[in-house]
């Protein structure tokens, strides 16, 4: 199964701040790379596919990259709706595998 | 706007069986693979089975494989996931998810229900 190593666990950032979150693919998935959020108490939300292509109503302050296998979300001034846990999730090869999650809260 | 409703958690006992089911409406729901995807509390995602828009292939898991079948009723817009032999380590919250890619499977998950709650103890 290929791993997808997530960091950080957890980071604490204000309103307007710019946030980074980054997954390694353990072994190639050709950009096959997908960033959930997941609100407490709510279903994961879809949010980019294909490591960059925001899904349908997607604020464009969500943005994400690629380089070889590292993968990074980045939220270009995070709002108080973003404040949730962000996973990343291959889906190059089955099993598909997730992140272990970032949880972004308040400073 | 897709929409999946799951039903059939509950509390059961080691070695116990359960059925669980997730009825979608506001899409075509026989030309999308489906999935279902597990949270134990607390932790993280772990997809566990992916079915077919017309019902085959299917895989699984390996933690899952030989314990639980995933199934689809396509006349009733409806997903299902038989679990037997069910450990205390299958305890979760069980969430249906249909396939963004039309009549085959990319795995991007772009629509999920609420989720059940599967509790296994004795």
């Amino acid at each position: 199964d290929i791993q997808m190593t997530q960091t950080p666990s957890s980071v604490s950032a204000s309103v307007g701040d710019r946030v980074t979150i980054t997954c390694r693919a353990s072994q190639r998935i050709a950009d096959w790379l997908a960033w959930y959020q997941q609100k407490p108490g709510k279903a994961p939300k879809f949010l980019i596919y294909a490591a960059s292509r925001l899904h349908g109503g997607v604020p464009s302050r969500f943005s994400g990259s690629a380089s070889g296998t590292e993968y990074t979300l980045t939220i270009s001034s995070l709002q108080p709706e973003d404040f949730a846990t962000y996973f990343c999730q291959q889906a190059y090869s089955l099993p598909p595998t997730f992140g272990q999650g970032t949880k972004v809260d308040i400073k | 706007q897709a929409q999946l409703v799951e039903s059939g958690g509950g509390v059961v006992q080691p070695g116990r069986s359960l059925r669980l089911s997730c009825a979608a409406s506001g899409f075509t729901f026989e030309n999308y693979a489906m999935h279902w995807v597990r949270q134990a509390p607390g932790k993280g995602l772990e997809w566990v089975a992916l079915i077919a828009y017309d019902g085959s292939p299917k895989y699984y898991a390996d933690s899952v494989k030989g314990r639980f079948t995933i199934s689809r009723d396509n006349s009733k817009n409806t997903l299902y996931l038989r679990m037997n032999s069910l450990r205390p380590e299958d305890t979760a919250l069980y969430y249906c998810a249909k396939d963004q890619a039309v009549t085959t499977a990319g795995n991007y998950l772009d629509s999920w229900g609420q989720g059940t709650v599967v509790t296994v103890s004795s």
